[in-house]
């Protein structure tokens, strides 16, 4: 089966602890995409990549860093720095040579303990 | 000003009306516009793209662009239940370096009711 997995579906988080959001896709999508959704809002851009070992910061990026060493994956850390971590947070893929259609992940839902 | 605006919601329909949804973009040169839906807890969903002025119609649904008036719509024919959830726009960016960009608008919330 194509699409994109993200892992956990929950995670929760203590003061002061880093945790890392998993996002794998097996559709050999070149560009990748980190989003958080607050409640009642849109999505909001954290970080994204069009190519492996090489990616930009989106419009919310502090507080968050991501890395991109294989074309499948691209992980997300929020770092103790973000101070208002809860969040959905949703992954997206995208055949950007082709198209800019994006592609979602089923999200994982950051809470803080 | 918001760079990608959609009608102020919730929007409530009877079953078997047209839903008729509603975005505003401020980016004169974006090309590319995209409808997705949203059940709650859930993530996003393509409903559609549309490239060019006009309608493009895929079964019950219609987008509508408008470049000029820099307005982009989706009409829902014979709405159900199941279409109650909610709905984002996404416009890409002018081209460079925001190429692969989305901006996505706040949502408007659809209620379909028996």
């Amino acid at each position: 089966d194509g699409g994109i997995t993200q892992s956990p579906k929950y995670l929760f988080r203590k003061e002061g602890q880093n945790v890392t959001l998993s996002c794998e896709q097996n559709l050999n999508h070149d560009a990748m995409y980190w989003y958080r959704q607050d409640p009642g809002q849109g999505l909001r851009l954290i970080y994204y990549s069009q190519i492996v070992n090489d990616f930009q910061k989106g419009d919310i990026a502090e507080g968050y860093s991501v890395s991109r060493e294989k074309k499948e994956s691209f992980p997300l850390t929020v770092t103790s720095a973000q101070k208002n971590p809860t969040a959905f947070y949703l992954c997206a893929s995208a055949p950007i040579l082709v198209s800019e259609t994006q592609y979602f992940g089923p999200g994982t839902r950051l809470l803080v303990l | 000003q918001k760079e990608v605006e959609q009608n102020s919601g919730p929007l409530s329909v009877p079953e078997g009306a047209i839903a008729s949804l509603n975005c505003t973009y401020s980016d004169r040169g974006s090309q590319s516009f995209f409808w997705y839906r949203q059940y709650s807890g859930k993530s996003p969903e393509l409903i559609m793209f549309i490239y060019s002025n006009g309608d493009k119609e895929d079964g019950r649904f219609t987008a509508q662009l408008n470049k000029a008036s820099q307005y982009v719509s989706l009409l829902i024919r014979d709405s159900q239940p199941s279409d109650s959830a909610t709905y984002l726009c996404a416009v890409n960016g002018a081209g460079g370096t925001s190429y692969g960009k989305l901006t996505f608008g706040q949502g408007t919330i659809l209620t379909v009711h028996p």
